[in-house]
């Protein structure tokens, strides 16, 4: 069983469409990230967090702890925003666990 | 800032060999750590080092090691390399105070054959 499950695994939207990908984790944690992927392998920190919610542009992150769930949202989907997105959870080690990541497509 | 600088950005190598990657972090970061992608496992955490000290490790067979030096730059080294090892490898950099985002690398690119 993986420590943090995403869905879905693909999606496919048009732009300026509210998307939301959802992430729960099974461990412990003391932070839970939200990154993002484009092709060529870079990868981005858009958001860590470990309570409530946070806001970056058209880019929002939640967390339920009590239910170890975290969603992020994108508002007004843009075709650069096209990416793979993963979650990510650190424990109080500072140890990492993925989940697989959601690939966003978003189409003009 | 520059950003974290991996090096070499693509390598190929043959079975049996063994491979050393770089990663220069952020300056002042403390904390490098690195991590497998490939296709079928996702992100996969290799270990953790802060100030020249392996702080974590995952799940990966002592074929993989990795050192720090005092100017935070790390080495990855994978020995006795197998097909399976041919991965994208990602180094990352943070402040590893709390709430510390990390920094990634664009990686290295092993192929295997």
């Amino acid at each position: 069983k993986n420590e943090v499950e995403q869905s879905p695994q693909n999606l496919t939207a048009q732009e300026g469409e509210f998307i939301t990908i959802n992430c729960s984790y099974s461990v412990g944690i003391s932070a839970l990230h939200w990154l993002q992927q484009h092709p060529g392998g870079g990868i981005v920190s858009l958001f860590m967090l470990s309570s409530g919610k946070k806001k970056h542009g058209r880019l929002i992150a939640t967390i339920n702890i009590q239910e170890k769930h975290s969603s992020l949202h994108i508002t007004a989907s843009h075709p650069r925003d096209s990416a793979v997105y993963i979650c990510a959870v650190s424990d109080d080690s500072n140890q990492f666990y993925f989940g697989t990541g959601t690939s966003l497509t978003v189409i003009p | 800032k520059a950003g974290v600088t991996q090096t070499p950005r693509y390598l190929i190598k043959t079975r049996g060999q063994q491979v050393t990657l770089s990663c220069s972090p952020i300056s002042g970061h403390r904390s490098v750590s690195w991590y497998q992608q490939t296709p079928g496992q996702g992100l996969q955490f290799l270990f953790e080092y802060f100030s020249e000290t392996q702080r974590n490790k995952g799940n990966f067979p002592g074929r993989f090691s990795g050192r720090q030096f005092s100017n935070s730059r790390s080495e990855m080294n994978v020995s006795t390399l197998e097909l399976g090892d041919s991965a994208l490898y990602l180094c990352a950099s943070s402040e590893r105070t709390a709430y510390s985002p990390l920094h990634f690398g664009n990686g290295t690119r092993l192929t295997v054959t």
